[in-house]
């Protein structure tokens, strides 16, 4: 099976644009969620999406926003970037009755 | 608030000097216990879900352990392939997801 992708794998923006994030899950698994990571606060939890509803929200301000579409592959949008946005985004999926989570390569973005 | 937290933060070994990384943890109501491996520039690999104390899992060289306020994942006979951050996390009953610690940075040198 092929393993949960990403695109883009780097991406650079500059403070106040907006930057959209995609997800591919393993095939087969509805639920995806979203994560941030940096070298202060290391992973940190967004959101997490299943059959295209978002199920848990983590603590981050309203600007970080996600979808699901019917066919399980997300995206996640933040609005107005901020120098402190700069970090790894990486999601993760997982199969119905499984709690392990699997994860992609992330995203790199680099807020300028 | 479930808390996670791993120690130590950095941990350099030998190669075939075999020691234990530590998590300790808090939360109400304890679904699973995971482990991942991440090297850097990459994504956290999974190595084990731990369900309830007592509970060993093991891969290779990596055994996880579970008590109801700890766990630990002994390495035996590290290679320098070892060398990666390895990461805890816990997830509650109440809700899916995940809380990570911030990592334990393993190196082994030939």
């Amino acid at each position: 099976k092929a393993g949960v992708t990403q695109t883009p794998r780097y991406l650079i923006k500059t403070r106040g644009q907006q930057v959209t994030l995609s997800c591919s899950p393993i095939s087969g698994h509805r639920s995806v969620s979203w994560y941030q990571q940096t070298p202060g606060q290391g992973l940190q939890f967004l959101f997490e999406y299943f059959s295209e509803t978002q199920r848990n929200k983590g603590n981050f301000p309203g600007r970080f926003s996600g979808r699901q579409f019917s066919n399980s592959r997300s995206e996640m949008n933040v609005s107005t970037l901020e120098l402190g946005d700069s970090a790894l985004y990486l999601c993760a999926s997982r199969g119905i009755d499984h709690y392990e989570q699997y994860f992609g390569p992330g995203t790199r973005l680099t807020v300028t | 608030e479930d808390q996670v937290t791993q120690s130590p933060e950095a941990l350099r070994l030998q190669e075939g000097e075999s020691s234990s990384l530590n998590c300790s943890y808090t939360v109400s109501g304890l679904r699973g216990l995971f482990w991942y491996r991440q090297d850097p520039g990459k994504g956290p690999e999974f190595l084990f879900t731990l369900y309830s104390a007592g509970e060993e899992k093991e891969k290779e060289r990596l055994k996880a352990t579970l008590t109801k306020k700890e766990s630990f994942l002994h390495i035996t006979a590290p290679k320098p392939e070892d060398s990666a951050t390895y990461l805890c996390a816990v997830q509650a009953i109440r809700n899916n997801d995940m809380r990570f610690g911030a990592g334990t940075r393993l190196t082994v040198k030939p």
